[in-house]
């Protein structure tokens, strides 16, 4: 596609159940970053991967958080058991550029609500 | 460790009127600075970005930044304001190439008629 799309692109939930938000990165596009963006915290890193494996994973806030990449391409964020404090925007992006051009194009990001 | 620092949350001009939004920054390698703009209920939309070479870097829409290292500085400014720029603003930092973003607070512009 021309973009990184993700889906779904808004998401009510109720606190204890599990989501999964799901991004797809533009083609050819190798490395793939998700963040959070959230009224009290801002925009924040929580994870980077680089082809199917996650050499970056410092920026998950707890263990509810975990996210995998298949096939070099999409990826899905899964939080488990949610709580009130994990409604934000989670926004997407994959990196494009080698040698000094590298830059990260976002998503339109999945809106999360939990209630 | 990398930080941004973003001053004024909140930043209003009239059309017409030359925009100046603030953006210092943090970083012990030498830093690779962005400003996105993001309009109500979208993404990150890049408008600009700073990695080599050239210091004074012109972006989308009219909009120019310049490094300034001595300072710590990376300023976004367009010379005159338009409605369609009313949106929020964010700069960012990153070491090499795929290290992750770090962003600034945000300065949201609006413009006056």
């Amino acid at each position: 596609g021309a973009g990184v799309s993700q889906s779904p692109s808004n998401k009510v939930t109720e606190k204890g159940k599990d989501v999964e938000l799901r991004c797809d990165p533009i083609s050819g596009h190798t490395a793939l970053y998700w963040y959070r963006q959230s009224l009290g915290q801002g925009l924040e890193f929580l994870i980077y991967f680089q082809g199917n494996s996650a050499p970056d994973k410092s920026g998950l806030p707890s263990d509810r958080f975990s996210a995998e990449r298949t096939g070099g391409s999409v990826s899905t964020l899964t939080i488990q058991r949610t709580q009130q404090e994990d409604s934000a925007v989670y926004l997407c992006a994959s990196l494009w550029g080698t040698g000094g051009e590298e830059t990260q194009y976002f998503g339109p990001g999945t809106r999360l609500l939990v209630l | 460790a990398q930080s941004v620092t973003q001053l004024g949350s909140h930043v209003s001009v009239s059309e017409g009127a030359l925009v100046l939004l603030r953006c210092n920054y943090s970083s012990s390698v030498p830093p690779y600075l962005f400003w996105y703009v993001q309009y109500p209920n979208q993404g990150l939309q890049l408008l600009l970005k700073y990695t080599t070479g050239a210091t004074l870097v012109k972006g989308i829409n009219g909009f120019e930044a310049e490094f300034k290292k001595s300072e710590t500085s990376f300023h976004l400014t367009k010379p005159s304001a338009h409605m369609s720029d009313a949106a929020e603003y964010f700069c960012a930092v990153s070491g090499t190439g795929r290290r992750a973003l770090t962003f600034g607070s945000g300065t949201r512009l609006q413009v006056q008629p």
